[in-house]
């Protein structure tokens, strides 16, 4: 899998949009970028993925340059609950093993 | 909630002890894995299983095996336990064993050895 590079931490106003790059230069053009997120020590949570379209859900979005060598999660209205480490992991479409890879994240802290 | 569930939350045991940490699927899902988190070398992942067999393993230590049963359930056994298995072990599942299937998470079980 692709290796990824995200900052250490963060920190967002609550109510305003958290905007969490990562970046995945190497990434190959079967590979999709997903997104988990870690609140204090629970199980990983699942937050988006895309392969070059940008993407939306309930939770968040996801916007993938068009040369696919970064991506940014958006939280539109960030919550205190949303305080957590996030991961960013690049998976290959077809083979290369089902395992998640995960790096060390960022940390996003959300304050009033 | 995810829908994978994850026994027991906590476990404390001794060094050189076994143990077995169990985990349901969500309804559906076919694939299972099992990850470790320690607090030196993050969340790494262990081995997969699908339908019952093995069919990915990552840095599994040979003290450490597991399984899945035909209802799905799969465990973890852990012996001969060390200190430094200390740690946070998460199951996943998933619906097939494609790589590109979401993985959703269990709540982990949290063990402590002494």
């Amino acid at each position: 899998d692709a290796k990824t590079t995200q900052p250490p931490s963060m920190d967002c106003a609550e109510g305003r949009a958290a905007n969490l790059p990562c970046n995945h230069s190497t990434i190959s053009g079967n590979e999709y970028v997903y997104w988990y997120r870690q609140i204090h020590s629970q199980g990983p949570q699942y937050i988006i993925h895309g392969l070059k379209n940008n993407e939306t859900n309930e939770m968040a979005s996801l916007i993938i340059t068009e040369d696919r060598k970064s991506s940014t999660l958006i939280l539109p209205h960030a919550t205190l609950r949303d305080t957590a480490v996030y991961y960013c992991i690049v998976r290959v479409k077809e083979g290369g093993g089902n395992k998640l890879t995960f790096g060390t994240g960022t940390q996003l802290k959300v304050e009033l | 909630d995810s829908g994978v569930t994850q026994t027991p939350k906590h476990l404390i045991t001794a060094t050189g002890q076994r143990v077995t940490l169990r985990c349901s699927p969500r309804s559906g899902d076919l694939s299972v894995y099992w990850y470790q988190q320690s607090l030196d070398q993050g969340l790494q992942f262990l081995i997969q299983y699908y339908n019952g067999e093995e069919r990915a393993k990552g840095n599994i230590l040979e003290r450490f095996s597991a399984q899945q049963f035909p209802d799905l359930h799969s465990e973890l056994n852990l012996s001969s336990l060390e200190l430094g298995d200390s740690a946070l072990y998460f199951c996943a599942s998933s619906v097939t064993e494609s790589s590109t299937d979401t993985q959703y998470f269990g709540p982990g079980t949290r063990l402590t050895v002494l």
